[in-house]
């Protein structure tokens, strides 16, 4: 069974303050890591999806890191605005698995202003 | 363009019933997956439609079911509901292919007494 682990559960920062969350996945039969940002009465949103190992993207104020040799992931949001607060998702995806993404249970963000 | 949109948004059903839940994707996408998600647990893969064809099938019993229109309109069918059936069930549609993002309905709300 393919586990997806992300820490923290939550996190609570205040406004203005940087933050970085983790995502561990199986280093086999790799072939894309998703994140997706989820904010409550609303739809999940895709931010990244990352294929190579080393590689770094970024959107605005917020970036990622994938390692896929050792299997993990680094979400990074730079000055933490309200805005930010959501739930933020991971999403293992395997060779041939195409349609089928295996997510994390999420990092729960709250920034307070 | 138009997003995903699911129906109906919240839906109240009696164990034993059974439930048809509806996927209208993106312009263009071929790809349907539905997943569940349940109090503390993360997005469990439901199963993936492409052009009309099951190609992916997570762990669920038979009871739950899917089909895929040539519009690609997808429907989720539950029979036989369970009390553990409750939950929000997600639809997401993208190109089909591996590494492309998904794009997430709104979701739909069952509770079953």
């Amino acid at each position: 069974i393919l586990n997806v682990e992300q820490s923290p559960q939550s996190l609570h920062v205040q406004e203005g303050d940087s933050t970085n969350f983790t995502c561990s996945f199986p280093s086999s039969n790799f072939y894309a890591l998703h994140w997706y940002r989820w904010e409550t009465a609303k739809s999940p949103e895709a931010l990244f999806v990352m294929t190579l190992n080393g590689d770094e993207k970024k959107k605005g104020r917020i970036s990622a890191t994938l390692n896929t040799k050792e299997g993990y992931s680094y979400l990074y949001i730079k000055g933490s605005q309200p805005e930010d607060s959501a739930t933020y998702l991971c999403a293992f995806q395997g060779v041939g698995s195409q349609g089928n993404l295996i997510f994390g249970k999420g990092t729960k963000l709250s920034v307070k202003p | 363009k138009a997003g995903v949109t699911q129906t109906p948004r919240y839906l109240i059903k009696t164990r034993g019933q059974q439930v048809t839940l509806s996927c209208s994707p993106i312009s263009g996408h071929r790809s349907v997956s539905w997943y569940q998600q349940t109090p503390g647990q993360g997005l469990q893969f439901l199963f993936e439609y492409f052009s009309e064809t099951q190609r992916n099938k997570g762990n669920f019993p038979g009871r739950f079911s899917g089909r895929q229109f040539s519009n690609s309109r997808s429907e989720m069918n539950v029979s036989t509901l369970e009390l553990g059936d409750s939950a929000l069930y997600l639809c997401a549609s993208s190109l089909g292919q591996v590494a492309t993002e998904a794009f997430f309905g709104q979701g739909t709300r069952l509770t079953v007494v």
